[in-house]
């Protein structure tokens, strides 16, 4: 069965105090791996999609990279703004394409 | 904004009432995904629609059913409601079947049972 682990479920960090976010996976291969931003009682807004190890991807504060068994969102210098809940999702190869979801890291900047 | 677009934002309801949630993929995506979150479970998967035909089924109630119309909009009917039902429904759309695809997902649906 397919796993998705994120840690830690909490984080709170100062304003411009950069940090990492963690997400280990099992699965059979990968075929995508997926990171989103969720405001409370908002929908998941999509960020990053890895497709293999060693992939990077960056958007403003935002970097995601991929090893074999575990992805990193890290936040540079992060800004109140960026507070919300980060969801990891994998998409296994083979079978059902359904992504199995994280249960998210829960990001507190404080100004 | 994704271009997802779901209705209605809030609904309040009573247990063993039926109600029917709306979606509208973005253009060009042929499926759509259901889901469900709430505090305990986190985001769970329901159902997948892809051109009209359910593709794979998740954790889905039968008092849940949904459909995916002609024109690529998709319903969730939830019967018989439960307190434990009330949550937020997602719907989210992809353009292919799913193989690497991403998801993109709506504002949601926030259902409380009373």
């Amino acid at each position: 069965e397919d796993q998705v682990t994120q840690s830690p479920e909490a984080l709170r960090l100062q304003e411009g105090e950069s940090s990492s976010l963690n997400c280990s996976y099992t699965v059979s291969g990968l075929r995508g791996l997926f990171w989103y931003r969720q405001d409370p009682g908002k929908g998941p807004e999509f960020l990053f999609t890895l497709y293999s190890a060693g992939e990077e991807k960056e958007k403003e504060r935002l970097k995601a990279t991929l090893t074999k068994k575990e992805s990193f969102l890290h936040i540079t210098a992060p800004k109140p703004e960026d507070s919300a809940t980060y969801l990891c999702a994998v998409q296994a190869s083979g079978g059902s394409y359904i992504p199995t979801f994280g249960r998210g890291t829960s990001l507190i900047v404080h100004p | 904004d994704s271009g997802v677009t779901q209705t209605p934002k809030h609904l309040i309801t009573a247990t063993g009432q039926r109600v029917t949630l709306r979606c509208s993929p973005r253009s060009g995506d042929l499926s759509v995904y259901w889901y469900q979150q709430s505090l305990d479970q986190g985001l769970q998967f329901l159902i997948q629609y892809y051109n009209g035909e359910e593709r794979a089924k998740g954790n889905i109630l039968e008092r849940f059913s949904a459909q995916q119309f002609p024109d690529l909009h998709s319903e969730l009917n939830l019967s018989s409601l439960e307190l434990g039902d009330s949550a937020l429904y997602f719907c989210a759309s992809s353009v292919g079947q799913g193989s690497a695809d991403t998801q993109y997902f709506g504002p949601g649906t926030r259902l409380t049972v009373l």
